[in-house]
């Protein structure tokens, strides 16, 4: 399956701990984002990347949150300190850099549940 | 931030009924996609639009980007109880210089057998 991963599909952690995910993106694709989804919402964009550099950072992305994408293919999200607001979807897409690039391609999603 | 306006919010129709749900902003978008997530899933790319007064078909799906590119509708057409979940659909605004998507709500599809 070449499609994009994410691990782990779910979280649950008390406030206040740290937490990282994972996004593999597809191979060949060279943009990779990160959106959040809570109940009952679409996703809402949260950052992007172009291979390892970081482009955009959406103001939801609050200084407890950092993602890095160090070798320009796997991406992590990680949530410092966490808050029981940070329970939600975190999604990860990809998309290639050709004229189709807004066709972004989800993963399955984390379910982090702050307790 | 922009927003996306889906109706209706949910639907519930019979199998073998024909489906039409739309999208509307009060900005103009260049591109406009529309998804389907499953419960505990992520969102699956069903149909991208590029140009205004596109009308693009994806086997029983057809989704049309509006003339003044503020607005775009999907339909289903004899609907099966596959077709179940939540649909979105989702712009890249103009202008913007942006390559983030700004997503609807959703319009939540149940199909009676």
């Amino acid at each position: 399956d070449t499609g994009v991963s994410q691990n782990p599909r779910h979280k649950i952690t008390k406030r206040g701990q740290n937490v990282t995910f994972r996004c593999d993106p597809i191979s060949e694709h060279n943009r990779l984002y990160w959106y959040r989804q809570t109940l009952g919402q679409g996703p809402e964009f949260l950052t992007y990347f172009q291979n390892e550099a970081q482009l955009e950072k959406s103001r939801l992305l609050s200084d407890r949150f950092s993602a890095e994408r160090p070798k320009g293919s796997f991406s992590t999200l990680e949530i410092q300190r966490t808050e029981q607001g940070d329970s939600a979807m975190y999604l990860c897409a990809s998309s290639s850099t050709a004229d189709r690039t807004y066709e972004q391609y989800f993963g399955p999603g984390t379910r982090l549940t702050v307790t | 931030g922009q927003q996306l306006n889906q109706s209706p919010q949910s639907m519930f129709i019979q199998e073998g009924e024909d489906v039409s749900m739309n999208c509307t902003s009060s900005s103009i978008f260049n591109t406009w996609l529309w998804y389907k997530q499953d419960p505990g899933e992520g969102p699956v790319l069903l149909i991208a639009l590029y140009k205004a007064g596109e009308l693009t078909s994806n086997g029983r799906l057809t989704a049309q980007f509006g003339i003044t590119r503020k607005d775009s509708f999907l339909n289903i057409s004899a609907s099966i109880p596959s077709d179940v979940g939540i649909y979105f659909c989702a712009g890249d605004l103009s202008g913007a210089g942006s390559y983030q998507l700004t997503f609807g709500k959703g319009t939540k599809l149940s199909v009676i057998p």
